[in-house]
């Protein structure tokens, strides 16, 4: 079956600090990935995706993804957290025919 | 700035009441989705559309649920009659569909069915 999973509920990390939030799949094929970010009270809003070439992906507000296929994971990651990157992080996976499949999220939690 | 709108963004209704959301998509995207998000069950979806077609809403009770598109700039999701276990946050998405995969999000209908 397809599925994302996001492994941890919740990251807490230190301002200043890089911060990584995990991402693996189990799709067939080649899919393409996302990650996207809800902010409280918000819809989601789209940061990054990978469709083909560079394994490392950059996208809005200074977050990067990095994809590796040998161990299916698309890990999201930002080298300096900032307090308001407090979040919730959905990765998703496109196999084709229309639909994302999403993970369950995971809270970042930035302490100053 | 094209953005996906909803509206309420809040609804309070009583049990056994009729809800009726509504989205505007982005202008010129051909597919629609609608979501239900959840603390229990997280993000869910329920239906979505193509150039104003049903392709899928097997994501939805059918019994009490249904989605439209009346035209291109409007999508509906109505509850009839609401009960306390739809409380949640319905979100609508739209896209371009095949042309192009990302989804964007509207701000939420939250609904509290009391």
């Amino acid at each position: 079956a397809q599925s994302v999973a996001q492994p941890e509920d919740q990251v807490n990390v230190a301002e200043g600090n890089p911060l990584t939030v995990k991402c693996t799949y189990s799709v067939s094929g080649n899919p393409y990935l996302f990650w996207y970010v809800q902010y409280p009270n918000r819809g989601l809003q789209f940061l990054l995706k990978y469709i083909t070439g560079d394994n490392l992906v950059k996208g809005s507000y200074g977050f990067e993804a990095e994809f590796n296929k040998s161990q299916t994971s698309f890990h999201l990651k930002k080298p300096s957290a900032l307090v308001s990157d407090s979040a919730l992080y959905f990765c998703a996976v496109f196999p084709g025919a229309d639909k994302l499949i999403f993970g369950t999220g995971t809270r970042l939690q930035v302490f100053p | 700035d094209a953005r996906v709108t909803q509206t309420p963004r809040d609804k309070v209704t009583e049990m056994g009441q009729e809800v009726t959301m509504r989205c505007q998509p982005i202008l010129g995207h051909n597919t629609v989705f609608w979501y239900r998000q959840t603390m229990m069950q997280g993000l869910e979806l329920l239906a979505y559309f193509r150039n104003r077609a049903p392709l899928d809403d097997s994501g939805m009770p059918k019994d009490r649920f249904s989605a439209e598109m009346p035209d291109a700039t409007l999508a509906t999701l109505k509850i009839q009659p609401s009960e306390p276990r739809d409380s949640a946050v319905y979100f609508c998405a739209s896209g371009l569909g095949e042309r192009e995969e990302t989804q964007y999000f509207g701000p939420g209908t939250r609904l509290l069915v009391l």
